[in-house]
């Protein structure tokens, strides 16, 4: 399969501490995004980050992107309560595809 | 910020009975999609429209789903007979860009249930 797995699957944290998680892929990509699902409901998109691209920021959000690697990483510094929620990342692939194909996410937990 | 609605946000079904998802993409895209997420697994690329075609579609969607772009705003996701693992969410997206470009954005879902 195209996708990977992102770690860790489940990541509890305080408020104010940085939350990590990482997404590995097995083809070449064009791009890669992240999404966050809050419980049951839609997809938000984050950022998007493309395969020429190391390093983008967004807010307290910061994403990496290692292509010789195929591993991509999501970091939210100083997070909050309202962060928790899964985040997914997905891969479109090069040669013509233009469907998502998302991992199984990371479920994130701030306590307060 | 526009954004993709999707209609209705829950739907209860009887199995075998035909369903009718809808979408509003936003206004200025042109490139369509349906994912699902059965509960508890990952996200599932369904299919792929673009100028009042399919341009691809996984194994999931068989005969039993169709596609349409009934007028200028809505796209809609028929499922002909429900079986009862077609319960899932349901989710649109849409893409201003299609290959290598684009965001896709998705909208909030429709929760199918089929009994």
């Amino acid at each position: 399969s195209q996708q990977g797995e992102e770690d860790p699957q489940a990541l509890s944290i305080q408020e104010g501490e940085n939350a990590t998680m990482n997404c590995s892929y097995k083809t070449s990509i064009n791009n890669l995004q992240w999404y966050r699902q809050n419980s049951g409901r839609g997809l938000v998109h984050l950022i998007l980050i493309r395969s020429n691209e190391r390093e983008k920021h967004s807010g307290r959000l910061r994403v990496t992107l290692d292509t010789s690697k195929k591993s991509s990483s999501l970091l939210i510094t100083a997070s909050r309560a309202a962060d928790t929620a899964s985040y997914f990342c997905a891969t479109d692939a090069k040669g013509g595809s233009e469907k998502l194909v998302f991992g199984k996410g990371t479920k994130l937990t701030v306590n307060p | 910020e526009p954004e993709v609605t999707q209609t209705p946000s829950h739907q209860v079904t009887q199995m075998g009975q035909e369903v009718i998802l809808r979408c509003v993409p936003i206004s200025n895209h042109l490139y369509f999609y349906w994912y699902r997420q059965i509960l508890g697994q990952k996200v599932e690329f369904l299919v792929s429209f673009y100028n009042n075609e399919i341009s691809e579609k996984s194994e999931i969607f068989d005969d039993q789903f169709s596609v349409e772009r009934p007028d200028g705003s809505n796209f809609t996701l028929k499922i002909r007979s429900t079986k009862l693992e077609d319960s899932a969410m349901y989710f649109c997206a849409s893409s201003e860009i299609g290959l290598a470009g684009g965001t896709q954005y998705f909208g909030p879902g429709t929760r199918l249930l089929v009994l």
